[in-house]
């Protein structure tokens, strides 16, 4: 069985720039939820995938926007980057959106921005 | 809107020996899951354990279990017998049961420091 992978692993952006970031959902999961983890905090909620269609959304404003394939491998998008959108970004996979299913991480990718 | 409370930024405890980490949340609902995830240096969050809020049994995995408290919403976790392996950062985090996107809602995090 294969876990979640993200890449890439570390990225390095300069402020006003777009970056993509990728995520592979465990095997068997159709459900991808994004994550913004800054240095010495919690992670918080970005947005969730559920075949291909958004299923909910923190509170993150418009220019982080999302993808889902019918792998049901995932995208973030962040538009006009920010220096406070400098942070570990983390991808989880679940069986379903269902209240039962637990989330698996993956890595994670670590987001400069200049 | 839920909330989530760790109150201790850094625990240590001599490897073999017991540590507990707390942790309270804020909410309304009486449906809701509650989960440790330990996040090693690797930056990978890993499910530690799971409690479902109807059950009253606390919950267990081996070295790690939980001290539930539904009235006072706190969510306490116990390593017993800690080992090397055991130094992370820990979250707690909490699931409403009945919501679209089930997001999870993270505490800041307690860091364990284990000392041979």
């Amino acid at each position: 069985e294969t876990g979640v992978t993200q890449s890439p692993t570390h990225l390095i952006k300069t402020r006003g720039q777009q970056v993509t970031l990728r995520c592979s959902s465990q095997s068997g999961h159709n459900t991808v939820s994004w994550y913004q983890q800054a240095l010495g905090q919690g992670p918080q909620f970005i947005f969730q995938y559920y075949r291909e269609e958004e299923n909910g959304r923190g509170n993150f404003p418009p220019r982080f926007s999302g993808l889902q394939f019918p792998n049901y491998s995932s995208e973030l998008n962040v538009n006009a980057l920010e220096l406070d959108d400098s942070a570990l970004y983390l991808c989880a996979s679940s069986l379903g959106p269902g209240m039962e299913e637990t989330q698996y991480f993956g890595p994670g990718t670590r987001l400069l921005v200049l | 809107a839920q909330t989530v409370t760790q109150s201790q930024p850094e625990m240590s405890v001599q490897e073999a020996e017991t540590v507990t980490l707390s942790c309270t949340y804020d909410t309304s609902e009486s449906d809701y899951y509650l989960f440790w995830y330990k996040q090693p240096p690797s930056r990978q969050m890993i499910l530690v354990i799971r409690q479902e809020a109807y059950k009253q049994q606390n919950a267990t995995e081996n070295r790690f279990s939980v001290n539930f408290q539904k009235a006072a919403k706190s969510f306490s976790l116990k390593i017993s017998d800690s080992q090397l392996g055991d130094a992370a950062m820990y979250f707690c985090a909490y699931r409403r049961a009945k919501a679209a996107g089930n997001k999870l809602t993270f505490g800041g995090g307690t860091r364990v420091l284990v000392k041979p």
